[in-house]
């Protein structure tokens, strides 16, 4: 299995309050990505990163933000969590740009 | 990135292969098929993928048409936990591309 973890793994918020989830790799791999996956749907990305402070937005970008200081790390952050965010959230990493892309075992959040 | 069709679901008797297909009519000549396959609601596992050649590792087989418009991954030996959700994918093997997961096919392995 790729060295990918995720945490938290399971959490519930309340809506309106600031969510990190945190997306840390030892594989020393370039690109980073943040899917989510709702019922009935595939996943959708949110935003990748290619580099440490180089990052841009996915499909679904909308209400989430994200940072990656540290190769290993990926961070995304909802500012002000609400109910549409409940969802199913994956890391992902690849060596790079061609490659091939490996996924964590992924977030619950539930927004209440 | 080209976008695939995928039969909803398939059933497959245990022990017996399992050929799933897709379709992607639209795939340009840099562009690799990858497959993934979702076990319950664990992350997505990575099957296999190709250009242009059949590919076979230890999971699976993977046979792409000449014309490169379809695909089939064969699983030559299914078991219960194979029961998943396929996914084949398109992508591009330049730019920052990341991976576009359409709805995929629920195979479904039988005892």
């Amino acid at each position: 299995d790729a060295g990918i973890t995720q945490s938290p793994r399971h959490k519930v918020t309340e809506t309106g309050t600031p969510v990190t989830l945190r997306c840390h790799q030892t594989e020393n791999h370039r690109y980073m990505y943040w899917y989510r996956q709702d019922p009935g749907h595939g996943l959708r990305l949110i935003h990748y990163s290619y580099g440490v402070k180089d990052t841009d937005k996915g499909e679904v970008s909308d209400g989430y933000s994200v940072s990656r200081s540290k190769t290993e790390d990926f961070l995304l952050t909802l500012e002000s969590a609400t109910s549409s965010q409940t969802s199913v959230y994956f890391c992902a990493i690849s060596e790079g740009q061609g490659n091939t892309i490996y996924f964590g075992e992924g977030s619950w959040l539930t927004v209440v | 990135d080209a976008k695939t069709t995928q039969p909803p679901s398939m059933d497959c008797a245990e022990g017996r292969a399992a050929n799933l297909p897709c379709n992607h009519s639209t795939i340009s000549g840099n562009e690799y098929v990858y497959w993934y396959r979702q076990i319950h609601s664990q992350g997505p596992q990575y099957i296999i993928h190709g250009l242009k050649n059949n590919e076979t590792n230890e999971m699976a087989s993977l046979i792409i048409t000449e014309d490169r418009k379809s695909s089939t991954l064969i699983l030559p030996h299914a078991t219960l936990r194979d029961t998943a959700v396929y996914y084949c994918i398109v992508r591009g093997n330049t730019g920052r591309r990341a991976l576009t997961f359409g709805s995929g096919t629920r195979l479904q392995v039988q005892p």
